[in-house]
């Protein structure tokens, strides 16, 4: 079965640029989906389509995908974006979701 | 905006059947538009995919958990539901709905409703 892999946890200061990445086969032939999900809450997309924000999503989260690897990148880190962040993509028609990150925003 | 609601029971005895129901306001179930999709979390862990549904009746499934899972729609309610049988411990989790499409792509799950726990113990 597919998987998607994410490093467990990252770890950003405020005001920096924080990565997480998504390992999948091929994955940048398929189409990433990023949630949020802070603690006690339910995930929210924010990002769709590899790289396009949903509305009310602030700018300084972005995306990307190519090869075998996706990106979310939150450029200007706030302490508001400590969470878990998960990948998500199908294949065979079944949707698949990373193992999630937690975000640290020290 | 639309609003996603789950319901139904917090526990389930282990061997029973696991039913859920998702009441979607502010939209419509009967949308061609979009899926209706059931994700849930164990405790502590990460979120796994069940299945999702049409409003025709259509239906897709986690391939890990098809032989238990049965999804419907009531057009008439503008619900849409979950029967996972023969339940064990290991199905404890927040089982989350959520709409299936955004931006006029299918891939993605927004919004999602609030959750609800479900524990299997006898």
């Amino acid at each position: 079965s597919y998987e998607l892999t994410q490093p467990p946890s990252v770890s950003v200061s405020p005001g920096q640029t924080a990565s997480i990445t998504c390992y999948g086969d091929n994955l940048g032939n398929k189409d990433a989906c990023w949630y949020q999900q802070k603690p006690g809450q339910s995930p929210v997309l924010v990002i769709y389509e590899d790289a396009k924000r949903p509305s009310g999503v602030p700018e300084r989260f972005s995306g990307s995908n190519s090869g075998n690897t996706a990106t979310l990148t939150i450029s200007g880190t706030q302490a508001m974006d400590e969470a878990d962040y998960y990948c998500q993509a199908w294949d065979s028609s079944t949707a698949v979701f990373g193992g999630g990150t937690k975000l640290t925003v020290l | 905006q639309l609003h996603l609601q789950e319901s139904g029971p917090g526990l389930v005895k282990p061997s029973e059947t696991l039913s859920l129901t998702c009441t979607v306001s502010g939209g419509s179930v009967s949308s061609t538009d979009y899926y209706w999709g059931w994700i849930r979390q164990p405790p502590g862990k990460g979120l796994e995919w069940i299945g999702s549904i049409y409003y025709s009746g259509s239906t897709n499934s986690n391939p890990s958990l098809k032989s238990r899972v049965t999804m419907s729609v009531d057009t008439s309610k503008n619900q849409f539901s979950l029967n996972l049988n023969s339940v064990t411990a290991a199905d404890t989790a927040v089982y989350y709905c959520a709409k299936l499409g955004y931006g006029g792509n299918l891939n993605c799950l927004d919004p999602w409703g609030q959750g609800t726990l479900v524990t299997v113990s006898s």
